[in-house]
Parts: C-alpha cells; structure tokens; sequence
C-alpha cells in the first residue's frame, strides 16, 4: 500500500505558484520522499527528491518539514504544460527497492 | 535525465498471441528494471522487478507464466504477454534505476499501450 496521502485533485492560475502538499506520516528515517508527474498517456517523468532538507532544481522545489512527516512540491511558476498528476512516493530506491504509487493529485492549470 | 526508451509505443493484437514489448536504458546501464501496469483512471501497479542476469521477482497476483520477463544484458529487458486476452489491454510501462544519478534514480518509459481484440 501507498505510505503517503494526497489530495485528490487541485487548480492553480497559470503563472501562479503550485503547492501540491503530500503526508507521509509513517516515513522512516532513511527513506526518501519522490516527486513524480504523469502526462496524460505518457510515462511519469521525475521531478525531484529529498530526504531532509529542501530541495531545488530547474523543476521544482521540494520543502520537508522538520520531523519529515509531511512535504510540499512547489512549482514556482505554473504553465498549461504542468497540467498532470503529481506522485509523492516515500521509499529507499536502491537495490530491489521498490517505489509503490498511490493515487496522486491531478493538478489543472487554469489559462 | 536518463532517457529510457520503449518499443513499441502501441500494439494491437488479437486474443491468444503473444506481444513482446521492449524496455532500453539509452545513456546508462540498469541493473534494476520494473515494470508496471496501469489500467484507464488507475495509478500504475507494480508487475514485477526485473536483474539483469536473473529471474524477476513478481509481485503477488502478476501470473509469472503469462508475463514473462528477460533482461539479458544491463541496456534491456523484455515483457512478454503470452497468450493475450482482452482483458490484459493495457498500458504497460517500465522503468530503469541509475545507480549513477546520486540515490539511484529511477526513470520511467513512454510506456506501450496494448489492445487486445
């Protein structure tokens, strides 16, 4: 079963920044928390990861709260192009490790 | 990123044969490669983690039978559907770790959608 739980669904104006929250409260202490996005009808593309502290690249922003429970993906500036699902996976990703998908938030941007 | 490739993008294919459907990392080697399922307004569903060099592991309910799996060297795996029904129509998708990109990043193909008449 997925370790995370994630709104369903939300809208953001395009240009505005996108706050998909994620918790993940049962994360043990050398697990990774993911960011994936999912285009309709295409593969999931990586956006980033982290494991304590916030994480940046040309993407996104990935913030972890201090006692790791919970994070919040930002994406600064919101384009049509951004409309997907977004996955929070919590997992250790090495080896056979295996990264389990929930059910992901859809995420419309609004001209 | 990595790029990882997959052949072919779709298939269609009538009930009782079987479809191979290929997964390639182009710009690294993968040890580890997944392959997933997912069905229309569904997540993606764990099939089954594929060794180069070794047979996979299925997850619980995935007939190792039906889907059969290779990865014969650290660029390719294969996934074998045998004997397709309807109701194995589709959207399969594989994934390759790159132990070289920091934590072992995994990236996802454009994944092949099956239909099976």
């Amino acid at each position: 079963d997925a370790k995370t739980t994630q709104p369903t669904s939300m809208d953001c104006a395009e240009g505005r920044a996108a706050n998909l929250p994620c918790n993940h409260s049962t994360i043990s202490g050398n697990e990774y928390v993911y960011w994936y996005r999912q285009i309709h009808s295409q593969g999931p593309q990586y956006i980033i990861h982290g494991l304590k502290n916030n994480e940046t690249n040309e993407m996104a922003s990935l913030i972890i709260t201090e006692d790791r429970k919970s994070s919040t993906l930002i994406l600064p500036h919101a384009t049509l192009r951004d409309t997907a699902v977004y996955y929070c996976i919590v997992g250790r990703n090495f080896g056979n490790e295996k990264l389990t998908f929930g059910t992901g938030t859809r995420l419309t941007i609004i001209p | 990123g990595a790029v990882v490739s997959q052949h072919p993008s779709w298939v269609i294919c009538k009930s009782g044969t079987s479809v191979k459907i290929e997964c390639r990392s182009l710009d690294f080697q993968a040890t580890t490669m997944f392959w997933y399922r997912q069905f229309p307004k569904q997540s993606l569903m764990l099939m089954a983690t594929s060794n180069e060099g070794s047979k996979a592991t299925y997850e619980q309910g995935v007939e190792k039978d039906k889907f059969l799996i290779n990865h014969a060297s650290l660029t390719l795996s294969t996934l074998t559907v045998t004997s397709a029904h309807p109701e194995d129509s589709s959207f399969y998708i594989c994934s390759a770790r790159d132990p070289q990109a920091g934590v072992e990043t995994q990236y996802f193909g454009p994944g092949t959608r099956l239909l099976v008449l």
